[in-house]
């Protein structure tokens, strides 16, 4: 089955506690991208990777750090989170030309 | 500054009823404009989409239609559905660039 898998769903953390959130594809899709979803704000990219060891800041970058080391692996390192990085998190993946991205099932993350 | 502008921000419906969402866009460059729908807990999933050649795109009960001129385009859900309650955001994309409005939540009552 083709998907998006995020690691993990739930996640409770204290302030300035490293943390790394897992996203893998099965799809052999070039293009990866990280976003946040907070009510209100819609969906609002922080890093993306058109291919492997390529990656670029999105619309939200400060905080996080990504890494493109194989094809089907994008993870999002928060390496200090603070309270204002509480949100729920997607990974998507697409082919080059598109158009269309598949989603993960979501991250929840609870900074305290 | 790229951004495509979505309202209503939310929307209540009877069933039956056709909910409209508007989006503009200011971006010229973007080629493709998606639909998606996201139900609570899970991710967003492509619902619909066009490119800004075509003037409306019909799927099943799900219409798009494309005004380039306006750069607004919009969603029509005939005969809705309780089934149909979901966020529904708006997007554009140009490129790398895939620009999402700040969503819609539609409520279908029944």
């Amino acid at each position: 089955e083709a998907q998006v898998t995020q690691n993990p769903r739930y996640l409770i953390t204290v302030t300035g506690k490293k943390l790394t959130v897992t996203c893998s594809q099965n799809m052999n899709h070039e293009y990866m991208s990280w976003y946040r979803q907070d009510p209100g704000l819609g969906l609002r990219q922080i890093y993306y990777s058109m291919n492997v060891e390529v990656t670029d800041k999105g619309d939200v970058p400060e905080g996080y750090k990504v890494s493109r080391k194989e094809k089907r692996n994008f993870p999002l390192i928060l390496e200090s989170p603070s309270p204002n990085q509480t949100s729920l998190y997607f990974c998507a993946s697409s082919t080059r030309q598109g158009p269309e991205a598949f989603f993960g099932q979501g991250t929840r993350l609870t900074v305290v | 500054q790229q951004q495509v502008k979505q309202s209503p921000q939310s929307l209540i419906v009877q069933k039956g009823g056709i909910p409209i969402i508007n989006c503009a866009y200011e971006n010229t460059a973007f080629d493709y404009f998606p639909w998606y729908q996201q139900f609570p807990g899970k991710g967003p999933a492509l619902l619909i989409a066009i490119r800004p050649d075509v003037s409306e795109k019909k799927e099943g009960r799900f219409t798009i239609s494309f005004n380039k001129s306006a750069k607004q385009f919009s969603l029509h859900i005939m005969d809705s559905q309780p089934g149909d309650s979901a966020t529904y955001f708006c997007a554009a994309q140009g490129g790398t660039a895939l620009i999402f409005g700040k969503g819609t939540t539609l409520s279908v009552s029944s």
